[in-house]
């Protein structure tokens, strides 16, 4: 069946260091969300992309799709204390019609 | 009003005892999720409802009974669990389908003893 796995699993990272997480896709993707889920807390939507190559910025975070469509991929610049958390790519397939979330990415951040 | 509510937030259950979990949204939307997830894991799809239909049920066992009374409450009976389905179950909705994004309860932490 259809897999999104992230990597890193894992990244401590030191107060104003930059930080990105890859999310990578078995099947070609419809779209793909972001989602940060907080220690203790629940999934919060970032974003969506859509199409092939797409590039979104938000503040100090920047998302990318990849042209095949089937990886994405999340950079935090100059992370800060609250950046800690889970972040979650989810995919969505049409083949499925579901959306898959990724394994998750844990970051830390040591201030 | 941009919340989805669950409750109750925490469920400490006997294996022969019978709950339910609820869960409320009043954004309009017409698809509302179960989700299961363990601790360092992924949310994993349980149940989607669409237009107060069941559409998706990820082959989860009978013990996990979903309704849709109406288009904004989504509730999950439960029966008869087991220690490992101790987990937080997450309600979600959204707009129309899943291609929209997702708003996310603050769970229910279910413990099975």
């Amino acid at each position: 069946g259809q897999q999104v796995m992230q990597i890193p699993q894992y990244q401590h990272v030191q107060e104003g260091e930059d930080f990105t997480t890859y999310c990578n896709s078995s099947t070609t993707l419809s779209n793909i969300q972001w989602y940060k889920q907080r220690p203790g807390g629940h999934p919060v939507f970032l974003i969506q992309l859509v199409k092939s190559g797409e590039v979104k910025k938000q503040k100090r975070l920047t998302f990318q799709f990849g042209e095949a469509k089937k990886n994405s991929s999340l950079h935090i610049t100059a992370t800060q204390t609250t950046d800690v958390g889970t972040y979650f790519c989810a995919g969505f397939s049409y083949n499925t019609d579901k959306l898959i979330f990724g394994t998750g990415t844990r970051l830390q951040v040591f201030p | 009003d941009t919340e989805v509510t669950q409750t109750p937030k925490h469920l400490v259950m006997g294996m022969t005892n019978k709950k339910s979990l609820k869960c409320e949204q009043h954004m309009g939307h017409r698809a509302m999720y179960w989700y299961k997830q363990k601790a360092k894991k992924p949310p994993e799809l349980m149940f989607v409802y669409s237009y107060e239909k069941l559409s998706i049920n990820e082959s989860v066992p009978s013990r996990f009974s979903p309704e849709c009374p109406n288009s904004s409450l989504l509730n999950l009976h439960l029966h008869a669990l087991q220690p490992e389905d101790s987990a937080l179950y997450l309600c979600a909705s959204s707009q129309a389908n899943t291609l929209d994004e997702a708003f996310f309860g603050q769970g229910t932490r279910l413990t099975v003893v």
